[in-house]
């Protein structure tokens, strides 16, 4: 099966500008979690969705929007760049959310490289 | 912000040789995740604890779990040069409720390298 997959791989954008990354999960996974990961740094959770809904959302500003379609694939939003968006982002899936999840691992994706000038 | 600190932040060893890592955190948990990255890419699972338990392994792969403390330590045996990486760890918030978001709570990271 394929795991879960990105695009694009790496994107250049300039401040002001705005960016949408993609992501696909594994098939029969119903949850998605992107996270953002600085040079040097721990990833740090952005959103999760399970079945089209916001189920989380970690301390980013409003410029940082997604939503999940109704094949669980899901897209990452970021309005006005600016440079301290330049990271990687990270897109994770696991089959189920809240309790039904506990034990289950999330797989992620080999991430988007985005840059910010 | 990062829930805990791994510790130490870089470690260099021989081929052979174990390899030990220590992650501390801040809140109760559930569970606890270990994750392996390498250069820039995704993170891949390793291995998970639950709250109750105190170790596990994983081929090997050795973790323990100190709540009393709020630690854990990943052993790696017998190190190849392949084992090369980033690793983190990982925890979910407890006590874990039905409308919960399972979002993972990373650490600063401890980069390892096994030389040949």
């Amino acid at each position: 099966d394929a795991g879960v997959t990105q695009s694009p791989t790496h994107l250049i954008k300039t401040r002001g500008q705005h960016v949408t990354l993609r992501c696909s999960p594994i098939s029969g996974h119903k949850s998605v979690s992107w996270y953002q990961q600085v040079l040097g740094q721990g990833p740090q959770f952005i959103f999760q969705y399970y079945e089209k809904e916001e189920r989380g959302r970690g301390n980013f500003p409003d410029r940082f929007s997604a939503r999940q379609f109704p094949n669980y694939s899901s897209e990452l939003n970021v309005n006005a760049l600016l440079l301290g968006d330049s990271a990687l982002y990270l897109c994770a899936s696991s089959r189920d959310y809240g309790q039904a999840a506990v034990g289950q691992p999330q797989h992620f994706g080999d991430g988007t490289r985005l840059s910010i000038l | 912000s990062q829930q805990g600190e791994e510790d130490p932040q870089a470690l260099s060893i021989q081929e052979g040789e174990n390899a030990t890592m220590n992650c501390s955190y801040k809140t109760s948990i559930n569970n606890l995740q270990w994750y392996r990255q390498n250069s820039g890419r995704g993170l891949v699972h390793l291995i998970l604890i639950r709250s109750n338990e105190r170790e596990k392994h994983s081929g090997r792969l050795r973790v323990t779990l100190d709540t009393s403390k709020k630690s854990s330590s990943l052993l790696i045996t017998a190190s190849r040069a392949a084992d090369t990486a980033s690793y983190f760890c990982a925890t979910v918030p407890g006590p874990i409720s039905s409308g919960s978001a399972r979002q993972l709570t990373f650490g600063s990271g401890t980069q390892l390298t096994v030389l040949p």
